[in-house]
């Protein structure tokens, strides 16, 4: 079945503890994409990329880092998680270029401390 | 960057009525404009979706127009059902070769029986 993973699906962690929210896609996607969810500002991007090391920010990506060693993986590293980063995380992946669809992981809710 | 306004935030119509959603964007170089769908505790799955050469789509109870000159397009859903109640959002793409979408803040529609 053609799918995105994240694990962790629920997290609670304290300030300052680093942590790795994984995504994996099997459809051999080239581009892939993170996005954190609030309340009333919609879904916003993190970080994305167009193929494996090729790497970029988005919109929010302060207290975030990424990498893209394999195609089929793009794990979203938080260095030292802070309260404000308490929010709803999505990883997408679609075919390279725009216009492709994007499908979305299942999500990875999150709580600082 | 892209700007994408979405209205009205919050959307109650009873059942078999008309729901309409708007969208404005801010660059005109935008061309790209989908709409997904996201269910209570679910991820956000592509509805709809329109390019900039197309003025009109529709998929049996929904349809999507653009307009480019006023930089809005909106999403209508006719003979509304209970199971369309979630929340909506709009997004829209340049052309920059990545395909980041710019997502609107979200309507939550209810459909009342």
């Amino acid at each position: 079945e053609a799918q995105v993973t994240q694990n962790p699906r629920y997290l609670i962690t304290v300030t300052g503890k680093k942590l790795t929210v994984t995504c994996s896609q099997n459809m051999n996607h080239e581009y892939m994409s993170w996005y954190r969810q609030d309340p009333g500002l919609g879904l916003r991007q993190i970080y994305y990329s167009m193929n494996v090391e090729v790497t970029d920010k988005g919109d929010v990506p302060e207290g975030y880092k990424v990498s893209r060693k394999e195609k089929r993986n793009f794990p979203l590293i938080l260095e030292s998680p802070s309260p404000n980063q308490t929010s709803l995380y999505f990883c997408a992946s679609s075919t390279t270029g725009v216009g492709e669809t994007q499908y979305f992981g299942p999500g990875t809710r999150l709580l600082v401390l | 960057g892209e700007n994408v306004e979405q209205h009205p935030s919050t959307l109650s119509v009873q059942e078999g009525d008309s729901a309409v959603i708007k969208c404005t964007y801010s660059d005109s170089a935008s061309n790209y404009f989908p709409w997904y769908k996201q269910e209570l505790g679910k991820r956000p799955q592509l509805i709809i979706d329109i390019r900039s050469n197309v003025g009109e789509k529709k998929d049996q109870r929904i349809a999507v127009t653009l307009n480019k000159t006023a930089k809005h397009f909106s999403l209508h859903i006719t003979e509304t059902q209970p199971e369309d109640s979630a929340v909506y959002f709009c997004a829209a793409s340049r052309p920059t070769g990545a395909n980041n979408l710019f997502f609107g803040t979200g309507t939550r529609l209810t459909v009342i029986p």
